[in-house]
């Protein structure tokens, strides 16, 4: 049964940092792409970054380029969000999802995590 | 950019009845369209994928029709558990992979 399982979020201020991590269990990790996706209190999906299996692509929304790192561990079946100078607007329920092949195919969401809110606030 | 959009915003349905749902792509995305179910408070999951290929367990009453533009979701004949947000998503043209803002599905 795949299982992916967020953990690190929580209350930060504007301006600091925070790291996501989702562990993964029940598929071969290394071989799949994975994204993060967010939702903002009350609104929408949100597609956010994807990482290649082997980390050697990475892709971010223009809204957090250049301030959020995706990575992944094969190792240890693991993926990660860094997430720099946080704003209020990154305020949100951030869940990982596998992407049902490698990139640079074309594929869909096949699974979630349950999601790991954060809180952007003074 | 492709910009996907979702009507109704909102749509009021009796149990037992028939819901239809639609999606449009501001350029052709083939059939690289997926849908997405989100009960309150809960992580969203996949229903149909290609745009027309029921997920693993989804029940026969969901099906997805279209290509290139215009797509819909249709719930034959609602249950209880139905009634929630309904996402689409393009993985055509990518990155940005993009979503629908959602169709809110209500008992009528």
């Amino acid at each position: 049964e795949v299982q992916l399982l967020e953990s690190g979020g929580g209350l930060v201020q504007p301006g600091g940092s925070l790291r996501l991590s989702c562990a993964a269990s029940g598929f071969t990790f290394s071989i799949y792409a994975m994204t993060w996706v967010r939702q903002a209190p009350g609104k929408g999906l949100e597609w956010v970054s994807t990482i290649s299996g082997s980390s050697s692509s990475t892709y971010y929304a223009d809204s957090v380029k250049g301030r959020f790192t995706i990575s992944r561990d094969n190792s240890k079946n693991t993926l990660y969000l860094q997430m720099n100078s946080l704003t209020a607007e990154d305020t949100a329920v951030y869940y990982c999802a596998k992407k049902r092949r490698e990139l640079p195919s074309s594929a869909h969401l096949d699974y979630w995590g349950q999601g790991s809110l954060v809180t952007v606030s003074s | 950019e492709i910009v996907m959009t979702q009507s109704p915003a909102t749509l009021s349905v009796s149990p037992g009845e028939r819901a239809t749902l639609s999606c449009r792509a501001s350029q052709s995305v083939s059939s690289n369209l997926a849908w997405y179910q989100q009960n309150p408070g809960q992580a969203p999951r996949l229903l149909i994928y290609g745009a027309s290929t029921r997920a693993t367990g989804i029940p026969a009453r969901f099906s997805g029709s279209g290509s290139g533009t215009e797509f819909t979701l249709t719930i034959s004949s609602l249950q209880s558990e139905d009634f929630a947000v309904y996402y689409c998503q393009q993985y055509n043209n990518w990155p940005p992979w993009t979503f629908g803002q959602g169709t809110k599905v209500e008992i009528k």
